[in-house]
């Protein structure tokens, strides 16, 4: 069965330092993979997605995850966190052969001044 | 740009009654979806539309739940009798024609918080 797991509830960054937000999947097939970001209030939003086209997939906002087959990882970075990016974050993987999506449990990201 | 929105985006009911969440997909849109995040929960997976039936759906979608596309724009997601448990964040989604392979990005709306009493 397909699946991926958010290894952190929560993560809290100073503002200006990296961030890491750590997701490993399941997939007897090849996946396709989601990030999404969901601020207070607001709905889901894409940041970027992984189709086998490049490992290394660059989103909005300045986000970028890699998505690594050999340690079924798709860990999603950003160089410099801001303010803004304190939100919850989930990893989504699509169910090969349907539009289902599978949802991990979320990273709240907090960023201190 | 093009955006998926919901109405209301907070309904309180009393257990037993009826609701019915709206949803406006984005415009060019065929595929059309249902999720759920109960409080402190994993977003779930409900049920997914395509030409006008039911593509897909979740354990979690039993008898008392059932979309509608009842015009070209709305999509509609109907709870006949409310239970406490059915209290949640329901988000809508949309996508359009599957354009390659084990692809499909999906837009959300701001979801609809439904409250049970």
């Amino acid at each position: 069965a397909q699946s991926v797991t958010q290894l952190d509830s929560h993560v809290s960054v100073s503002e200006g330092t990296p961030v890491l937000l750590r997701c490993n999947y399941s997939s007897s097939y090849s996946p396709s993979l989601f990030w999404y970001v969901q601020h207070p209030n607001k709905g889901l939003q894409l940041l970027l997605k992984y189709t086998s086209a490049a490992t290394l997939v660059k989103g909005i906002n300045g986000f970028e995850a890699e998505f690594k087959k050999s340690e079924t990882s798709f860990h999603l970075t950003k160089p410099s966190a801001h303010m803004s990016d304190a939100a919850e974050y989930f990893c989504v993987v699509l169910i090969a052969g349907t539009y289902k999506y599978i949802f991990g449990t979320g990273t709240r990201l907090k960023v201190l001044a | 740009e093009p955006e998926v929105t919901q109405t209301p985006s907070h309904q309180v009911t009393q257990m037993g009654q009826e609701v019915i969440l709206r949803c406006v997909p984005i415009s060019n849109h065929l595929y059309f979806y249902w999720y759920r995040q109960i409080l402190g929960q994993k977003v779930e997976f409900l049920v997914s539309f395509y030409n006008n039936e039911i593509s897909e759906k979740s354990e979690i979608f039993d008898d008392q739940f059932s979309v509608e596309r009842p015009d070209g724009s709305n999509f509609t997601l109907k709870i006949r009798s409310t239970k406490l448990e059915d209290s949640a964040m329901y988000f809508c989604a949309s996508s359009a024609v599957r354009a390659l392979e084990n692809y499909n990005e999906q837009f959300f709306g701001p979801g609809t918080r439904l409250t049970v009493l």
